[in-house]
């Protein structure tokens, strides 16, 4: 079965800090898909990244990056200089490739608090 | 461009009424999935939809709660008879096809509370 953990469950930092959002998920899958999301206090909901299994290289995308180890099955995001705009809960999603549906499964977020 | 459109953004029902959720997926998507997020948890899965078909519906309460996404139209999501526990935040996300594990597009969700 699909799981997905973010252990973190708030993280709070001051502003220009920079922040990790851990993400390990488990399937049996060989080809999957991972995800993470923002959802801000607004309540929406935002896609940042999608990759897939076969592709093991970093990402980076301006104070964004992640980090797809597949031997320690983890898929974790780094904010490099925190802003306060960057507070949102951010969400980890697995989907697999196989059977038929396309579901995501969701981690429980990860609460990011950046004070001023 | 516009994205997925969700309608009402908000929705009070007393307990035993029905409530209808609307989902307009974005421009040249034809894939349509219902997540629901109850207070402090994550995403939880609960059907996926194509035109006129119910393709995933493993997620989805067996009793009150029902999906179609027609031909022409919005998709729906209603729940028969209402009850406290129905009220959270449901979210739809539309794709542009299957078989390659697109990246679904979400909506701003509908904030259902039953009183």
């Amino acid at each position: 079965a699909q799981k997905v953990t973010q252990a973190q469950t708030e993280i709070s930092v001051v502003e220009k800090e920079d922040v990790t959002l851990d993400c390990v998920y488990e399937t049996r899958d060989t080809t999957y898909y991972l995800f993470w999301y923002k959802q801000p206090p607004s309540g929406e909901l935002v896609f940042l990244i999608r990759r897939n299994s076969f592709d093991e290289q970093n990402e980076i995308s301006g104070r964004y990056s992640w980090n797809f180890q597949k031997s320690t099955s983890s898929f974790n995001f780094t904010i490099t200089a925190s802003q306060v705009v960057d507070s949102a809960v951010y969400f980890c999603a697995l989907s697999e490739a196989n059977g038929g549906s396309e579901k995501l499964v969701f981690g429980k977020g990860t609460k990011l608090t950046v004070n001023p | 461009n516009a994205g997925v459109m969700q309608n009402p953004r908000h929705l009070v029902r007393r307990r035993g009424q029905e409530a209808r959720l609307r989902c307009s997926p974005m421009k040249g998507h034809s894939h349509v999935y219902w997540y629901r997020q109850l207070p402090e948890e994550g995403l939880k899965f609960m059907v996926y939809l194509q035109k006129e078909n119910i393709i995933d519906e493993s997620g989805m309460p067996k009793e009150r709660f029902s999906a179609e996404f027609p031909k022409e139209g919005p998709s729906i999501l209603r729940i028969q008879q209402v009850v406290r526990g129905d009220s959270a935040a449901y979210f739809c996300a539309s794709s542009p096809r299957s078989g390659y594990q697109e990246t679904q597009y979400f909506g701003p969700g509908t904030r259902l509370l039953v009183l």
